[in-house]
């Protein structure tokens, strides 16, 4: 089984929706990430979570929220959807004081 | 926090000849990893080099970094078909253990 897995792996949704993308993780890392990719601009940093009760913006966090509910689960949600959040979503967790991030599968979002 | 640009943004070669990316930046740094990612799937960690290495090995890949000139490189030997990918370095620095990532070199290895 995977590592990190992400739900669902893709996802079309309508102009403000709400919806959530949830991320687990079996490899007991405290460290938990979520990244935006758009074509030709590389990965873009939401969130991170560094322990259950740690909760950090990063570089592009308008629009969107993150829950820890635990150590294995992260979730990223989407208050209100807009086309421009149409994007490949990737969740990470790395180990504490190490660089190597472990990534999931991605989530291909399409926002109508 | 710093990106790292590579180059090229695309590398085409033949199955069987070297393929060399590099990574520039700007400020020290305390590590750079390269990624590799397949059309659509999640990053794989390759390799991380500390910024007081010079070379690192695994397998045909072999990664260098000079700070002198705050630059890394990656080459990957005798490429196969399945090395077809994007490759991104991803550079940590300051008191951040979080990269920041460039945006890639998309590299297609002809059979």
């Amino acid at each position: 089984d995977a590592d990190v897995t992400q739900t669902p792996r893709n996802r079309i949704t309508k102009t403000g929706k709400r919806i959530m993308l949830e991320c687990s993780q079996t490899k007991g890392h405290d460290r938990m990430y979520w990244y935006r990719q758009d074509p030709g601009l590389g990965l873009r940093l939401i969130y991170y979570s560094f322990d259950v009760k740690d909760i950090n913006k990063g570089e592009i966090s308008d629009g969107y929220s993150v829950s820890r509910q635990a150590q294995a689960k992260f979730s990223l949600s989407l208050e209100s959807a807009i086309p421009n959040q149409t994007a490949l979503y990737f969740c990470a967790t790395s180990d504490l004081g190490l660089a190597e991030q472990y990534f999931g599968p991605g989530t291909r979002l399409t926002v109508t | 926090s710093q990106q790292g640009e590579e180059d090229p943004q695309a590398l085409s070669i033949q199955e069987g000849e070297n393929a060399t990316m590099n990574c520039s930046y700007k400020t020290s740094i305390n590590n750079l990893q390269w990624y590799r990612q397949n059309s659509g799937r999640g990053l794989v960690h390759l390799i991380l080099i500390r910024s007081n290495e010079r070379e690192k090995h695994s397998g045909r890949l072999r990664v260098t970094l000079d700070t002198s000139k705050k630059s890394s490189s990656l080459l990957i030997t005798a490429s196969r078909a399945a090395d077809t990918a994007s490759y991104f370095c991803a550079i940590t620095s300051g008191g951040s253990y979080i990269p920041t990532f460039g945006r890639g070199t998309s590299l297609i290895v002809h059979p």
